[in-house]
C-alpha cells in the first residue's frame, strides 16, 4: 500500500524567507512523487514532479523539491517566499513498482500564509 | 493552456436524488480519474477510466457511483441516490499514459456537491 503524510497543517512564513513544506511517504517500490498546489476555488494544479534521476527537482514559480530515500521525504521548499505563494499545497505518490495501481495518494495537505 | 473542465460548479440537493456531475478532459488526453476531497480532508481517489473501462476503483467507489463517456468529449460520474456523507468536492483529472506510468494528472477545479 502507498501513503504520505504532511505533518504540518499549517505554514506561516515571512514575505522574503525561505520556505518549506514538509512531506514523508512509504511504497513498496521506487516512488514517483508529485506536489499540486490549489488556489482557493480553483482545482489542483502541478508544480514538480520526482521520478528519477536528480534528487533536487526544480518545478513552477521557482518551486524545488528534495527527494531523500534514507528518510522517505521529499520536502517542497522555496528559497524566497511571495505572498501570492499563499495557497493549499498538496505531495502524492505513487507506487512505481510494476503492478501497482495507478492512481495518486495524496497527503492531507498543508496550508502555507506567506505574510507581507 | 488546455484545461479540464467541470459541471457544475455547485449543486445542491436533497438526500436520495440522482445527480450526474460532468467533465470534458484535455481533448488529447486518455486517462480519466475522479477524486473526491470532504471538507477540511484528504483528497481521495474514487476511479480511473481507460480505453472505456473503469481501469480501477477504490472501496469507496461503490454500487451507488457510476462512470460513463457518453461521446468522445464528456466524461460523467453518476451518484444514484446520494447521502448526506457525499457532500464534498469531487475533482475530475486527465493524463497522457507513458510507459512508465509516471503521468502527470490535470484536475478541473471541482464540482462541489452539497447533500441535504
Amino acid at each position: 500500500a502507498q501513503s504520505v503524510a504532511q505533518p504540518e497543517d499549517q505554514v506561516n512564513v515571512a514575505e522574503g524567507n525561505p520556505l518549506t513544506v514538509k512531506c514523508t511517504y512509504s511504497v513498496s517500490g521506487n516512488p514517483y512523487l508529485f506536489w499540486y498546489v490549489q488556489y482557493p476555488n480553483r482545482g489542483l494544479q502541478f508544480l514538480l514532479k520526482y521520478i528519477t534521476g536528480d534528487n533536487l527537482v526544480k518545478g513552477s514559480y521557482g518551486f524545488e523539491a528534495e527527494f531523500n530515500k534514507s528518510q522517505t521525504s521529499f520536502h517542497l521548499k522555496k528559497p524566497s517566499a511571495l505572498v501570492s505563494d499563499s495557497a493549499l499545497y498538496f505531495c502524492a505518490v505513487r507506487d512505481g513498482l510494476r503492478g501497482s495501481a495507478r492512481q495518486l495518494t495524496f497527503g492531507s495537505g498543508t496550508q502555507l500564509t506567506v505574510l507581507p | 493552456e488546455p484545461e479540464v473542465t467541470q459541471t457544475p460548479s455547485h449543486q445542491v440537493t436533497q438526500m436520495g436524488q440522482e445527480v450526474i456531475l460532468r467533465c470534458v478532459p484535455i481533448s488529447n488526453h486518455l486517462y480519466f480519474y475522479w477524486y473526491r476531497q470532504i471538507l477540511g480532508q484528504k483528497v481521495e481517489f474514487l476511479v480511473s477510466f481507460y480505453n472505456n473501462e473503469i481501469s480501477e476503483k477504490s472501496e469507496i467507489f461503490d454500487d451507488q457511483f457510476s462512470v460513463e463517456r457518453p461521446d468522445g468529449s464528456n466524461f460523467t460520474l453518476k451518484i444514484r441516490s446520494t447521502k448526506l456523507e457525499d457532500s464534498a468536492m469531487y475533482f475530475c483529472a486527465s493524463s497522457v499514459p507513458r510507459d512508465s506510468g509516471a503521468n502527470v494528472l490535470t484536475f478541473g477545479a471541482g464540482s462541489r456537491l452539497t447533500v441535504l
